[in-house]
Formats: C-alpha cells, sequence, structure tokens
C-alpha cells in the first residue's frame, strides 16, 4: 500500500542554517505530494506540493523537488529563522490516480527547533 | 475566508465513556475528512464524507466509532466506549471537490482527546 517514510528528529539547528528533511514514498503510479507544517498549537497548514515528476514546489523559502527515480520529495531551505520552529509532515495523495478519494497518507512528522 | 472550525479543542474522559467531536467545514467544501494523530505520530485517516455520503470508512473501527454528516455541512464523529489507546488528536479537513489535481486539504486545530 502507499506509505511515506521521513527521517526522524528532532532536527535542531541555529538560525540561518540550511535545512533538508528527507522524505521517500511508496505508492503506485504518480501520487500528488506534499509537505504540511504545524506550528504549535496550530492545526496543520499546506507549505507545499508538487503534482507531477520534476515538479519541484515553492513557499516561503522552502522547496522540494517530486523525484520520481529516487521515489523521493527531500524538503529544503538555505537559511532557517527562529520562526520555521514546528513539525513537518511529508505526505501523499491517490488523487492523481484518477481516484476520487484524494486521501493523505502522512509520515511522522520531523520536530524542527531553530535556535537564535 | 473562515477555516475548518472544531470543538471541542480538548476533552478528558475515563475509559468506558463517551466523548463527542464537532467539525464545520469550510463553506462550500463538499469534502469531509476526519483524521487520528496519535502522538509521535503522522495523521491517519478515519472516515471519508462526500456530501452527506460515506465515501470511505475501511479505517473507522466501527464497534467503537461512528460519525455522521446529515446535512453534508458539519460533521460529528463519535467514541463510544473510548478506550486508552484513542487518545490522539482528532483532525478535521475539508476540500473543495476530492480528486483532481489541484486540490488541497484544509485542516482544522484538531481536538485534543485524552483517556484515562
Amino acid at each position: 500500500g502507499d506509505s511515506v517514510t521521513q527521517m526522524e528528529g528532532p532536527v535542531t539547528l541555529s538560525e540561518e542554517a540550511f535545512l533538508t528533511i528527507n522524505c521517500t514514498y511508496t505508492a503506485t503510479g504518480y501520487p500528488s505530494l506534499f509537505w504540511y507544517v504545524q506550528y504549535p498549537g496550530e492545526g496543520l497548514q499546506l507549505l507545499l506540493k508538487a503534482t507531477k515528476a520534476d515538479d519541484k514546489g515553492s513557499n516561503k523559502g522552502f522547496e522540494a523537488t517530486y523525484r520520481k527515480e529516487t521515489t523521493s520529495f527531500h524538503l529544503e531551505k538555505g537559511s532557517v529563522q527562529v520562526s520555521d520552529s514546528a513539525v513537518y509532515f511529508c505526505a501523499l495523495s491517490d488523487q492523481n490516480r484518477g481516484s476520487t478519494l484524494g486521501r493523505l497518507y502522512f509520515g511522522r512528522g520531523t520536530q524542527l527547533t531553530v535556535w537564535p | 475566508e473562515a477555516g475548518v472550525a472544531q470543538s471541542p479543542r480538548y476533552k478528558i474522559i475515563e475509559k468506558r465513556q463517551s466523548v463527542a467531536f464537532w467539525c464545520n467545514p469550510i463553506s462550500g467544501h463538499a469534502t469531509l475528512y476526519w483524521y487520528q494523530q496519535i502522538l509521535g505520530q503522522g495523521p491517519k485517516l478515519l472516515i471519508q464524507f462526500q456530501n452527506n455520503g460515506v465515501v470511505d470508512d475501511s479505517q473507522l473501527p466501527k464497534d467503537r466509532f461512528s460519525a455522521e454528516r446529515l446535512k453534508g455541512v458539519d460533521s460529528t464523529l463519535k467514541i463510544q466506549p473510548a478506550k486508552l489507546e484513542d487518545s490522539a488528536v482528532y483532525l478535521c479537513a475539508s476540500t473543495l471537490q476530492a480528486g483532481g489535481n489541484q486540490e488541497t486539504q484544509y485542516f482544522g486545530p484538531g481536538t485534543r482527546l485524552l483517556v484515562l
């Protein structure tokens, strides 16, 4: 079945450091891929997404590229800020396969803490 | 635009008691999802509605969990009787229409349930 594997956290960085959070997936066909972020005390928010191979999603300085050959969707940011401290979830959706379900399969989440 | 509303935000009950959670999706969103997020894990789909009909409840423990969306707008998720392992955050999400490459799920803040 469909699944997502994320690197385990927590990840602790100093401000302005480079961030990579690894995500790989297992799915039939070509799913859509997402990164969601959960700030303390808030609900999940979509950070970025990509719907086909080689697409790059980007938002707020974060980027992730849909790599079909390595079944990966790693999240990167060149210079993190204290305000980026949150839990990051990688997810996939079956909506690209003509399914009307559009359900999301999430990874376990990676806690990021950025120190000033 | 108002987001997905959920209540209560927190609930503490004893095992074998019953509990109900409420969700009001974004206006006009036809598809509504309930997810369960156990501490340290990613959210897992419990049930999906399309308008007032159930699309997928294959992961819902039907011996104790039930959900309804009678008028195709707000939804209620119930647990009766609760078990210790039901302690989790219950997330509600909605999307305009399931399926299609551009659909994004919008999440509510969640209800944090603790079963003692």
